[in-house]
């Protein structure tokens, strides 16, 4: 079955401590992966995506996912977490071309000042 | 910029009451979808459509129907409003040929 995990369901850190949040799927065919992040009280929005090519992908505000196909693996890094990161943090996989995006059941991560 | 909006932030209906929820997209996308969001469950995708009439079902369409008569507009329909179906519903979009969904901020429905 198509699915994707994310193992961390609430992440808390203080700020400038390194982030990780795993992303693992399931899927027969090739994808797309995406990270999605919503802010409190905002839209969902686009982080960071891979299609094919370099699997170190870079995205906004300092974030990088890694894709790992051995591993299917997807997961998001950032060195230095700041408050403003606060947030949840979502993990999608799309089969290529189909438009089906499947997405994890999210990650809340709360930074402390 | 893109922009997709849905007609209500909040909505509180009855059992049984027939709902529509609408969306729309200012950029001309081929492709719209619904999902709900629960927590703990994340994102799951109701339908989604690539064309003007055309629909697809998704991973759980049970209770909902949709309608697509303009393409800038998909509206989700719950036929007979059930508890089950309180909820966050997203509505997004992609232009054909893209990949990154833009959501609207979603619509907090309440079935008392």
């Amino acid at each position: 079955a198509q699915s994707v995990s994310q193992h961390n369901h609430h992440v808390i850190l203080s700020e400038a401590a390194s982030l990780e949040l795993g992303c693992n799927y399931s899927y027969g065919g090739t994808v797309n992966l995406f990270w999605y992040v919503q802010y409190p009280g905002q839209h969902l929005q686009l982080l960071l995506k891979y299609f094919s090519g370099d699997p170190l992908v870079k995205g906004i505000k300092g974030f990088e996912a890694e894709f790992i196909k051995s591993k299917f693996s997807f997961n998001l890094r950032k060195p230095s977490v700041q408050w403003s990161d606060t947030a949840e943090y979502f993990c999608a996989v799309e089969g290529e071309g189909t438009y089906k995006y499947i997405f994890g059941t999210g990650t809340r991560l709360k930074v402390l000042a | 910029d893109v922009k997709v909006t849905q007609s209500s932030r909040y909505l509180v209906k009855r059992t049984g009451e027939k709902v529509f929820l609408e969306c729309v997209q200012d950029m001309d996308h081929e492709n719209m979808f619904w999902y709900r969001q629960d927590p703990g469950l994340g994102l799951r995708l109701i339908y989604f459509s690539y064309d003007v009439k055309m629909k697809e079902k998704g991973d759980i369409p049970e209770g909902y129907s949709v309608s697509r008569e303009k393409k800038e507009r998909f509206s989700l329909i719950l036929e007979s409003a059930s508890t089950n179906q309180t909820s966050m519903y997203l509505c997004a979009s992609i232009l054909a040929g893209d990949n990154e969904q833009f959501f609207g901020p979603g619509t907090r429905l309440t079935v008392l």
